[in-house]
């Protein structure tokens, strides 16, 4: 099956400084990667996906990135703000399952 | 958007009661729903895969018997915690999709479930 790996688990920064959260997955057959926020006792909330036959997909401030050929994909937030502050899940799935990274707590300090 | 409701948000029982959580699609049917167990700064743990109208697929170390999962409408599955213990306290969370191999799931607000 697949295994969704995610780096780093804990993450600080100064506001305005960018944030990197990177996912490996094994299951070449997957080809959907969605990135969650999830805030404190809150549901997580779909902030962006992407899918395999796309590299490099942007919104505002959040931008993903995926290289099949290493199965890798990334979150990266630029000009970071302390609402910012969540814990972030990434994820892949093959179309049937929906296979979650451990999740990577994000601070952004003022 | 789509809507996904879960009920109790928050639940205090004693040992060896059961508990039901009800999860439903507001404003889509939901072919299938997937039950998550989340420990405190933990991950989304997936329990089962309910599809409407069969039996739940669970992921291996979940007991069926303990967790039962019914999904007998395209708007609503049930997680009914059996004979709850204390380590059984954790945050549940649902999630649907609308159609087979759609891929944007909804999910609920979670429910607290505190086992004296």
């Amino acid at each position: 099956g697949e295994n969704v790996e995610q780096h780093p688990s804990t993450l600080s920064v100064q506001e305005g400084d960018s944030a990197v959260i990177k996912c490996t997955y094994s299951d070449s057959a997957s080809n959907y990667f969605p990135w969650y926020k999830q805030e404190l006792g809150k549901r997580p909330q779909l902030i962006i996906d992407i899918r395999s036959n796309v590299g490099e997909k942007k919104d505002q401030r959040i931008a993903v990135t995926l290289n099949k050929t290493a199965k890798h994909f990334s979150l990266h937030i630029t000009e970071t703000q302390p609402e910012d502050s969540a814990v972030y899940f990434c994820a892949a799935s093959e179309g049937n399952q929906f296979y979650f990274g451990t999740g990577t707590s994000l601070t952004v300090i003022p | 958007g789509a809507v996904v409701s879960q009920h109790p948000s928050r639940v205090i029982c004693k040992s060896g009661t059961s508990v039901k959580i009800e999860c439903r699609s507001l404003d889509f049917q939901a072919t299938t729903m997937f039950w998550y167990r989340q420990f405190p700064k933990k991950s989304l743990m997936l329990m089962a895969t309910s599809n409407e109208g069969s039996k739940a697929t669970y992921e291996q170390g979940v007991e069926k018997d303990k967790f039962l999962i019914n999904h007998a409408s395209l708007t609503l599955s049930t997680l009914t915690v059996t004979s709850a213990h204390p380590e059984d306290s954790s945050f549940y969370i649902c999630s649907a999709r609308a159609s087979p191999g759609a891929n944007v799931l909804t999910f609920g607000a979670g429910s607290r479930l505190t086992v004296l």
